[in-house]
């Protein structure tokens, strides 16, 4: 299985939005509502900030917003805040014995 | 509030095993609804899940590391534990554990701080 196709960077002035999107096959991202996104700052732990393409977990900013068409899913960062600043990765359950995939991950930069 | 920490080695030689395991901290492993996993993160690149374990025993790996990986399950300790056979320089890695939710919905979360280890000799 291949990594989930992400652009490496993308950026926004505070306040902007930032989309940020992933893309797989219909083996994982188009055949599923399992995709799942994650925050990452250098030197910590993934955070979860999107499960099911459109869910957050309690405690994640409104401004975070999923969705998915066909073979990609879409993260969007509405708003734009210094602590956004991060890497950012997909996920998606790709079937046959519980496999999953990642992204190659985004590096967002708030200008 | 559920914590998981991961431990073992930060240097494994080249044609070792990789052993590590993850503590579970604040809740059950033995909880029906999530399985445990492994994900790994090479120095400057980016995710790659490894496999996960149910508190039965039940197992599930990425086909690519397959023929290398063990993932076993101490309920006694409320630990789970990674081995990888045969390691080279590519399997250096900060290394992750995660509670893995299946039951009708597909999520990693939350996540240790991860370990790193390097392979040299």
């Amino acid at each position: 299985q291949s990594a989930l196709t992400q652009p490496p960077s993308a950026s926004g002035s505070p306040g902007q939005s930032v989309t940020i999107s992933c893309t797989g096959t219909s083996s994982d991202v188009g055949g599923y509502n399992y995709v799942s996104w994650y925050q990452q700052h250098p030197g910590k732990a993934p955070k979860l900030m999107i499960y099911e393409v459109s869910k957050r977990p309690s405690g994640v900013p409104d401004r975070f917003s999923g969705s998915k068409s066909g073979n990609t899913a879409s993260l969007t960062v509405s708003g734009l805040q210094a602590e956004d600043e991060a890497d950012y990765y997909c996920s998606s359950y790709a079937g046959s014995n519980n496999n999953y995939v990642f992204g190659t991950g985004t590096k967002v930069t708030v200008l | 509030q559920l914590q998981l920490q991961e431990s073992g080695p930060g240097l494994v030689k080249p044609s070792e095993t990789l052993s590590l395991t993850c503590t579970v901290s604040g809740g059950s492993i033995s909880s029906s609804s999530y399985y445990w996993g492994w994900i790994r993160q090479p120095p400057g690149k980016g995710l790659e899940w490894i496999g996960g374990i149910y508190y039965s025993g039940s197992t599930y790996y990425n086909p690519s590391l397959k023929s290398r990986v063990t993932i076993s399950v101490d309920t006694s300790k409320n630990q789970f534990s990674l081995k990888l056979s045969s390691v080279t320089a590519a399997d250096t890695a900060v290394y992750f554990c995660a509670r893995h939710a299946v039951a009708g919905t597909r999520w990693f979360d939350p996540w240790g701080q991860g370990t790193l280890v390097t392979v040299s000799s």
